[in-house]
């Protein structure tokens, strides 16, 4: 069974110009939470999406937006890059169900210069 | 606040060495707790879920238990390939919550 997969792995962007990160889920999995990670900060939740709704976000500016689409797939975008965002970009998809595991894909590494 | 707190943040053993990694949380209803192990450059993969005190999993050389206010990993006799970052998360027992909260990673070496 295919796991979760996020495109693309690498990506260079300058200050002020905005990106957007793709996940593909497993397949069935209705639920896709995106995680920042930095060596700073750790891993922190920038927000899930169940079904086409947001569900729950965390405490990011609002230059952090995402979206799901009907076959479960979900971008995310960062409007303005700041050289802070410069980060491994994580999304984990699971059933939506709450007590199940997530798994994650192998993250998209976003280099602000 | 609730939080996850992990010790230590790095570890060195000698291959054949067991020893224990620790993540301590407080978060105001537990739903449950996860272990991942993470490579350098790639995403978590998932190891262990802990819903309540007492509960224990294993996975070759590793045993994952959970009380009430913390949760270990014993690692017993690792191996090189053991080496990664371990992380804990928590889930909090909030409706239509389906976020985890991490810690900030124990970083484990053997060497052979």
């Amino acid at each position: 069974k295919a796991g979760v997969t996020q495109t693309p792995r690498y990506l260079i962007k300058t200050r002020g110009q905005q990106v957007t990160l793709s996940c593909s889920p497993i397949s069935g999995h209705r639920s896709v939470s995106w995680y920042q990670q930095t060596p700073g900060q750790g891993l922190q939740f920038l927000f899930e999406y169940f079904s086409e709704t947001q569900r729950n976000k965390g405490n990011f500016p609002g230059r952090f937006s995402g979206r799901q689409f009907s076959n479960s797939r979900s971008e995310m975008n960062v409007s303005t890059l700041e050289l802070g965002d410069s980060a491994l970009y994580l999304c984990a998809s699971n059933w939506g169900l709450p007590n199940t595991e997530a798994f994650f894909g192998q993250g998209t590494r976003l280099t602000v210069v | 606040e609730d939080q996850v707190t992990q010790s230590p943040e790095a570890l060195r053993l000698q291959e054949g060495e067991s020893s224990s990694l620790n993540c301590s949380y407080t978060v105001s209803g537990l739903r449950g707790l996860f272990w991942y192990r993470q490579d350098p450059g790639k995403g978590p993969e998932f190891l262990f879920t802990l819903y309540s005190a007492g509960e224990e999993k294993e996975k070759e050389r590793l045993k994952a238990t959970l009380t009430k206010k913390e949760s270990f990993l014993h690692i017993t006799a690792p191996k090189p390939e053991d080496s990664a970052t371990y992380l804990c998360a928590v889930q909090e027992r909030t409706y239509n919550n389906n976020d985890m909260r991490f810690g900030a990673g124990t970083r484990l070496t053997v060497k052979p």
